[in-house]
């Protein structure tokens, strides 16, 4: 079946603009991730979903981030007034329930903020 | 100290040799333990998960688990050069099952 799909693939985009990153998770799957991975590290936690609700934000670094997922599914990451150090490959991934939250990841996309 | 320590490599073993990952975490009550496959430029892959103390095996890995020591590894056997790549350990964050705390990688390189 299909896995998880993100949509920009890439995104470049000037300082002090808005992003949306799009994620579209595996059908069925009740929960929805969002990380962050610069070169050299590992991913970062952002938020996760379980429905419509987040059931853990404590990843998004500021009130510049804010992420919705509106019908349970579908999943839009905005990043207001974007800055150079927002730049980095942001990962969604999406389990489902009862799976002992083994998450699976969409190819992401990489942000450029110039 | 870091919460999930991984040492970076690059580890270099010889095709058809055992590898073996390393990982610790300092989070005493993580309860879910994941190692992930990251090819260069893509996005990372499951390949083991575990939850309980000692071996779990799925083909030519076997993933290993010690609460007590607070250390996770995983064994890639009959290691073959396409499984090159960087392997991630990551531990779910205490109170927060879907909040994963990723180690940097250990980077394997598989020499034919």
């Amino acid at each position: 079946g299909a896995g998880v799909s993100q949509t920009p693939s890439n995104k470049v985009t000037e300082k002090g603009k808005y992003v949306e990153l799009r994620c579209d998770p595996i059908s069925g799957h009740t929960a929805l991730y969002w990380y962050r991975q610069s070169l050299g590290q590992g991913p970062e936690f952002l938020i996760y979903f379980q429905g419509t609700g987040a059931a853990d934000d404590s990843g998004l670094p500021n009130d510049r981030f804010f992420a919705v997922r509106p019908e349970g599914s579908v999943s839009t990451l905005k990043i207001q007034r974007t800055e150079r150090g927002d730049s980095a490959v942001y990962l969604c991934a999406s389990s489902s329930t009862g799976s002992y939250n083994e998450q699976f990841f969409g190819p992401g996309t990489r942000l450029t903020v110039l | 100290q870091k919460e999930v320590e991984q040492n970076s490599g690059p580890l270099s073993v010889p095709e058809g040799a055992i590898a073996s990952l390393n990982c610790t975490y300092s989070d005493r009550v993580s309860q879910s333990f994941f190692w992930y496959r990251q090819y260069s430029g893509k996005s990372p892959e499951l390949i083991m998960s575990i939850y309980s103390n000692g071996d779990k095996e799925d083909g030519r890995f076997t993933a290993q688990l010690n609460k007590a020591s607070q250390y996770v590894s995983l064994l890639i056997r009959d290691s073959q050069p396409s499984d090159s790549a960087t392997y991630l350990c990551a531990v779910n964050r205490e109170g927060s099952q879907g909040n994963l705390i990723f180690g940097k990688g250990t980077k394997l390189s598989v020499k034919p």
